[in-house]
């Protein structure tokens, strides 16, 4: 049962526009949701992260918004670049489970010059 | 140093050897954990330590056995596994609740690991 669920396996943007990824997720007592990017050969880094207690939190050209009706995130990327290209995953955890992130399947974004 | 430093990078092991991987970090974090992830699909959380003690096993099978020997150290032994076992393995460490932990998990580049 996937939790979290980035329905995008990929997504190409051209350079300058806007990048928009996707997230949903089925459990509503989920109350921290983050997003990691991953280059090829790399871990994953921390880009950004929410409290359920709020519906956006920005932080340079990445904006994550996050309905909580819906059980819906996203990420925007405004403006891209070429060097965002990577693989991107959402994540969500509880308070009460400890340290366990649940991640999505990750969603490759490509940004063409 | 805001690294987390995994060896080795490939490994490529039998079904009846003995191997063990490392990983270290100096950032002072209290919470180090081993990640799981196949191609094409998220990473799956394997263990979590606590101030060196183990807080959490994903119910992994007993040929996975982790180990933190300190603070700045974690190691995961591997024996007897299976060629379904072949994965990333990614180490990742934090600062423990009281702060910002749940915003910041720090990986590892991982350790490609083949089972044959």
């Amino acid at each position: 049962d996937q939790q979290v669920k980035q329905n995008s396996p990929s997504l190409s943007v051209q350079e300058g526009r806007i990048s928009i990824l996707n997230c949903d997720y089925t459990n509503s007592m989920f109350d921290y949701f983050l997003w990691y990017k991953k280059y090829p050969a790399e871990g994953p880094t921390f880009l950004i992260s929410i409290s359920s207690i709020k519906d956006k939190n920005e932080d340079g050209r990445f904006t994550v918004f996050l309905n909580k009706s819906a059980k819906h995130l996203s990420l925007h990327i405004v403006p891209s670049q070429p060097g965002d290209s990577a693989v991107y995953f959402c994540a969500a955890s509880l308070e009460t489970s400890g340290s366990r992130l649940t991640f999505g399947e990750g969603t490759q974004l490509t940004v063409n010059p | 140093d805001t690294e987390v430093t995994q060896t080795p990078k490939h490994l490529v092991m039998g079904m009846t050897n003995k191997k063990s991987l490392k990983c270290e970090q100096h950032m002072g974090h209290r919470a180090m954990y081993w990640y799981k992830q196949k191609a094409k699909k998220p990473p799956e959380l394997m263990f979590v330590y606590s101030y060196e003690k183990l807080s959490i096993n994903e119910s992994v099978p007993s040929r996975f056995s982790p180990e933190c020997p300190n603070s700045s150290l974690l190691n995961l032994h591997l024996h007897a596994l299976q060629p379904e076992d072949s994965a990333l393995y990614l180490c990742a460490s934090s600062q423990l609740p009281g702060g910002s932990w749940r915003e910041k998990l720090f990986f590892g580049s991982g350790t490609q690991l083949s089972v044959l």
